[in-house]
This record gives structure tokens, sequence and C-alpha cells, in this order.
């Protein structure tokens, strides 16, 4: 496609309940990241693919919170357990960038998904 | 903490004016980003400074970093309401993730 997607882009949930955060990146780009943004704080690196591998899942709160890559495409973010902290707007961005630290590297941005945990 | 620390948190100024919105942190970043964020849409990248006391002009947008590359600030000239945003800056250490600030809100009154 022609940018970022992510879907679904609101969804509410129970706590306790399972959630699964999809992004499809601009094709071609290698490289995928996850952020986590909540009201008044800056954007929290969660996770970091090249390719289909994450050399970097430092981010990540907790063990209820897993991503994988297939095809060197399409993510999958997935909470566990959703908790009330869990809400927050959670974003995707993809880059062309083949490894390399990302000192010039242009990011990405889809529009995010809004997830509401009641 | 913030690695990132952006002043002021909020800045409401009427069309016509100028504003300066700062960015700074006590670590060295080998760039920095500008992005702006509009509401329910992701961060676009603005600008990417790369060496210390780069100053880079987007038409009414002008981007400075730092000498030491820890400090950027980002300076709007006759501010219009379509510069109404969230910005935020980004330092890129050398590893794989951005250091995103909390970020400033814009609002220009027309």
């Amino acid at each position: 496609g022609a940018g970022v997607s992510q879907s679904p882009s609101n969804k509410v949930t129970e706590k306790g309940k399972d959630v699964e955060l999809r992004c499809d990146p601009i094709s071609g780009h290698t490289a995928l990241y996850w952020y986590r943004q909540s009201l008044g704080q800056g954007l929290e690196f969660l996770i970091y693919f090249q390719g289909n591998s994450a050399p970097d899942k430092s981010g990540l709160p907790s063990d209820r919170f897993s991503a994988e890559r297939t095809g060197g495409s399409v993510s999958t973010l997935t909470i566990q357990r959703t908790q009330q902290e869990d809400s927050a707007v959670y974003l995707c961005a993809s880059s062309s960038s083949t490894g390399r630290p990302p000192s010039s590297e242009k990011l990405f941005f889809g529009s995010g998904t809004q997830l509401s945990v009641l | 903490t913030q690695l990132l620390e952006q002043s002021p948190q909020f800045l409401s100024i009427q069309e016509g004016e100028n504003l300066t919105v700062y960015c700074n942190s006590s670590s060295v970043f080998s760039s920095l980003q500008w992005y702006r964020q509009e509401p329910g849409e992701g961060p676009v990248l603005l600008v990417t400074v790369v060496t210390g006391g780069e100053v880079k002009k987007l038409k009414r947008l002008t981007f400075q970093f730092g000498d030491a590359r820890k400090d950027s600030s980002l300076h709007i000239t006759a501010a219009q309401p379509g510069d109404t945003g969230l910005y935020l800056c980004a330092g890129a250490s050398n590893d794989y993730k951005l250091s995103f600030g909390a970020g400033t809100t814009v609002t220009v009154r027309a």
C-alpha cells in the first residue's frame, strides 16, 4: 500500500482479555517498529524488527506483550490479559533501513490503534 | 524520566505571531528529528539534523541542532492555523530506536 496501515483503528476491550493489533508496513520496508503513546507522554519504544527478526525487544513492558512479523511484511502485536494501564495509542512505523543505526533514517508511521481497556 | 525534555508543553498563539519550541537532553545524539502529529494520525517527519550547530529551514520553520548535539529548537515565523499540532523531537543514538520527547502542543488561533 501507499502508507503504513494499522488495524483496528479503535479497540475497546475488557480487562483480562487478549488483543491483537496489526500493522501492514510500506511495501519493501525491511525495518518495522512498534511504539506506544500515552496521553502527555512521548512515544515509548516497544520493539524493532529487521525482516522477520527482532534484534531489540527491550521496550516490551512485560511478558504479556509479544510481537511477531511474518514474510518480512505484516506484524502483529499481541497483548495478553490486558490491564487498564495498557490503554494507549499503539503506533507502528516502517523504514527502508537495512539495519544500520538510525542516524538519519526516515520513519513512516501509521495512524495507530487506540486501545481502551475497561 | 524522559530522555528528551520538550518545552513548553502547551503553546497557544495568535495567527501571525512567532513561536519557539525547545528540545533538551543531557545525552548526545548522532542526529535529531522533528515530527508533527495531528489528532488521529501518526507523526510525520519534518526534518533531520545531523551536524552540531546545523540550521535547516523549511519555509517558515527553522530548525537548529545545538553545537554539542544535545539540544535542538524549532522556530516558526508568522504562524498559521495550519501549523497547529503536536510537535515531537526524537533523538537517535547508536542503536535502532529513536527516543522521543513528550511533545509540545501548538495551537494557532485565527
